[in-house]
């Protein structure tokens, strides 16, 4: 059973087109869920982690909210540039050591 | 500052070979993770180190090795290639206050076992 479930999988959007990714987790004693962008050919870069329910991070067009249950990543007026793969991450604690498990990903196509 | 580097960016191997893949990172971080991502699947966690002479098993170590002798380094070792092995590798590390500023990846080697 997946532990951490991002959707939709694909997400085409015109140039200025708002629009949300989900990251829906399952994982008990959250210790910070993550979001990361990952280009073709490149390995993930990150971008915000959130550690408690109600909390917000922005950067640039990208606002990242965290519930009890889910995450959003709001992409407000988009250009072509924002088109990448976005994966969600958790960080949850196995073995004693806290680890990252991550979604499959929202692949983002923006459309000048 | 270099971050995370790996070696080789691209590989070809066959059936029963062997190989390591390198990783190296100059941040000073006592974490330092593999994971494999294959497409149209999240990035999976092979082996895991929390310091020099430190490492355990993620969630799909079966066929690979890695050793921690340094702090900088955290090769991954195939023994056998198999075709089920073919994959993108990312190396990752972090500072052990946490993930607060992300875990930082490197550029990923992409193996192909033929």
């Amino acid at each position: 059973e997946d532990q951490v479930t991002q959707s939709p999988e694909a997400l085409r959007l015109q140039e200025g087109e708002s629009s949300s990714l989900n990251c829906s987790y399952t994982v008990s004693g959250l210790r910070g869920l993550f979001w990361y962008r990952q280009d073709p050919g490149k390995g993930p870069e990150f971008l915000f982690t959130l550690y408690s329910a109600g909390e917000e991070k922005e950067k640039e067009r990208l606002k990242a909210t965290l519930t009890k249950k889910e995450s959003f990543l709001h992409i407000t007026a988009p250009k072509p540039e924002d088109s990448a793969t976005y994966l969600c991450a958790v960080q949850e604690l196995q073995g004693g050591s806290e680890k990252l498990v991550f979604g499959k990903g929202t692949k983002l196509t923006v459309n000048p | 500052n270099a971050g995370v580097t790996q070696t080789p960016k691209f590989r070809i191997l066959k059936i029963g070979q062997s190989m390591t893949l390198q990783c190296a990172q100059d941040m000073n971080h006592n974490y330092m993770y593999w994971y494999r991502q294959d497409p149209g699947m999240g990035l999976k966690l092979i082996y895991y180190s929390v310091g020099a002479g430190i490492t355990d098993k993620g969630e799909v170590p079966n066929g690979y090795n890695v050793s921690r002798s340094t702090t900088e380094d955290f090769p991954l070792r195939l023994e056998l290639a198999a075709p089920s092995q073919t994959s993108v590798y990312f190396c990752a590390s972090r500072p052990w206050t946490g993930g607060a500023y992300g875990y930082t990846f490197g550029s990923g080697t992409r193996l192909t076992v033929v």
